[in-house]
């Protein structure tokens, strides 16, 4: 079955600094990707969906030029937590969809910042 | 805008009891209805639905859509103790053609299985 891979699983920084998220769809390619938080016992939040070789675009209230997505390759998406902060501590979840029109999650993201 | 409401937010039974979450929705130009189970990580596939009154079923746990009156039902029959998740409604929707729509999820129902 279809694969979807996030690096970091688990990462901890401080206050300030940039943080990358990697999703990555190991066999199968993927011209939509898209990014989502879900805060403790709450549900999954749609940051932004992330097309190969464009801009993403970002749903209402996610602050594009904090949460920096790049889809450079039909493999690859990436968000940066820009200047990170405390709030911005959440499960950082990617999914892909394949030609099927499938739809596939990684395996989380969590991110604690200090 | 698209709006998905799942309850209970919460049950507790115990294993053998049968449980019934409901998802109610309302979206623009709906497309399909999906149920996830997330244990620790991201959530697993369940079900999708697309049209009213076919139920589909894997186990012991089956669903069914109704579109008239916007809502789904997920019934889990002799719950075990790995049942314990939150599962989540989401609903696709958007204009037709090439384009993916959005997912819309509802906050999720806590159903914890005891022994």
């Amino acid at each position: 079955g279809a694969v979807v891979s996030q690096h970091p699983s688990w990462v901890i920084c401080k206050s300030g600094t940039s943080v990358k998220i990697e999703c990555r769809s190991l066999d199968f390619q993927a011209t939509t990707m898209f990014w989502y938080r879900q805060f403790p016992k709450q549900s999954l939040m749609l940051m932004a969906t992330s097309n190969e070789g464009s801009k993403a675009t970002y749903e209402q209230g996610v602050e594009k030029d904090k949460f920096l997505i790049n889809h450079a390759s039909l493999t690859l998406s990436t968000l940066t937590v820009t200047s990170a902060h405390p709030e911005d501590s959440s499960f950082y979840i990617c999914s892909a969809r394949n030609s099927g029109n499938e739809q596939f999650f990684g395996p989380g993201t969590r991110l604690t910042v200090l | 805008e698209d709006k998905v409401v799942q309850s209970p937010l919460s049950l507790v039974v115990h294993e053998g009891d049968t449980v019934t979450l409901n998802c109610s929705y309302e979206v623009t130009n709906f497309r399909s209805l999906l149920w996830y189970k997330q244990e620790k990580k991201a959530p697993t596939f369940l079900f999708m639905l697309t049209s009213s009154g076919i139920e589909k079923k894997s186990g012991r746990l089956s669903s069914i859509l109704d579109k008239k009156e916007l809502f789904s039902i997920l019934n889990i029959t002799a719950t075990q103790t790995g049942d314990s998740a939150i599962y989540l409604c989401a609903v696709r929707s958007g204009a037709g053609g090439t384009s993916y729509g959005k997912l819309t999820f509802g906050q999720g129902t806590i159903l914890t299985v005891h022994p």
